[in-house]
């Protein structure tokens, strides 16, 4: 069974650009979320994603907007770049909604942005 | 926002010896997961507990639900060098929209 997907692994961005990623979870689960990792904030809850309705929503700003796809793949996109955005940002899918069950991660995708 | 407090931030052991981390917060979960996260990858799944006082195994690796819901701790035996990585635990609230939150890490490092 294959695990959670994320692409592209790594990427490179200058201040003010855009970025778009992708993240394909495990067959048959329902429901994504995305996280943000930083080595000095930890792990940080974005949005969650579950029949293509947005779920949850953490405390990031606008400029980080996702959606799903009928398949439930999902995609999370960052307007505007910011030197600050530079993070590993991780996908994670559920069979249920983030409310229960396990969640499994992808492989995350580095963003540096200089 | 709901905290999680995890220690140690960081261990430095000998191969072969014991390890204990644990997480707790002034809130009540409902469910704690701990996952270990190899640099460069994402985090993976070592135990999920599901009730308030419950002990489950996974090889070495032993991980308990606090009787009170607000804390969990995760021990590691006999530790081995693939041991080496950053654990997370995440605990889902009881109340509101029940999402996971995450502790900060602990990094174990291993001497041989």
């Amino acid at each position: 069974k294959a695990g959670v997907t994320q692409t592209p692994r790594y990427l490179i961005k200058t201040r003010g650009q855009q970025v778009t990623l992708s993240c394909s979870p495990i067959s048959g689960h329902r429901s994504v979320s995305w996280y943000q990792q930083t080595p000095g904030q930890g792990l940080q809850f974005l949005f969650e994603y579950f029949s293509e309705t947005q779920r949850n929503k953490g405390n990031f700003p606008g400029r980080f907007s996702g959606r799903q796809f009928s398949n439930s793949r999902s995609e999370m996109n960052v307007s505007t770049l910011e030197l600050g955005d530079s993070a590993l940002y991780l996908c994670a899918s559920s069979l249920g909604s983030l409310n229960t069950g396990e969640l499994f991660f992808g492989e995350g995708s580095r963003l540096t942005v200089l | 926002g709901q905290q999680l407090n995890q220690s140690p931030q960081s261990m430095f052991i000998q191969e072969g010896e014991d390890v204990s981390m644990n997480c707790t917060s002034s809130s009540i979960f409902n469910t704690w997961l701990w996952y270990k996260q190899d640099p460069g990858e994402g985090p993976v799944l070592l135990i999920a507990l599901y009730k308030a006082g419950e002990l489950t195994s996974n090889g070495r690796l032993t991980a308990q639900f606090g009787i009170t819901r607000k804390d969990s701790f995760l021990n590691i035996s006999a530790s081995i060098p693939s041991d080496v990585g950053i654990y997370f635990c995440a605990g889902r609230l009881i109340q509101g929209a029940q999402k996971l939150v995450f502790g900060q890490g602990t990094r174990l490092t291993i001497n041989p």
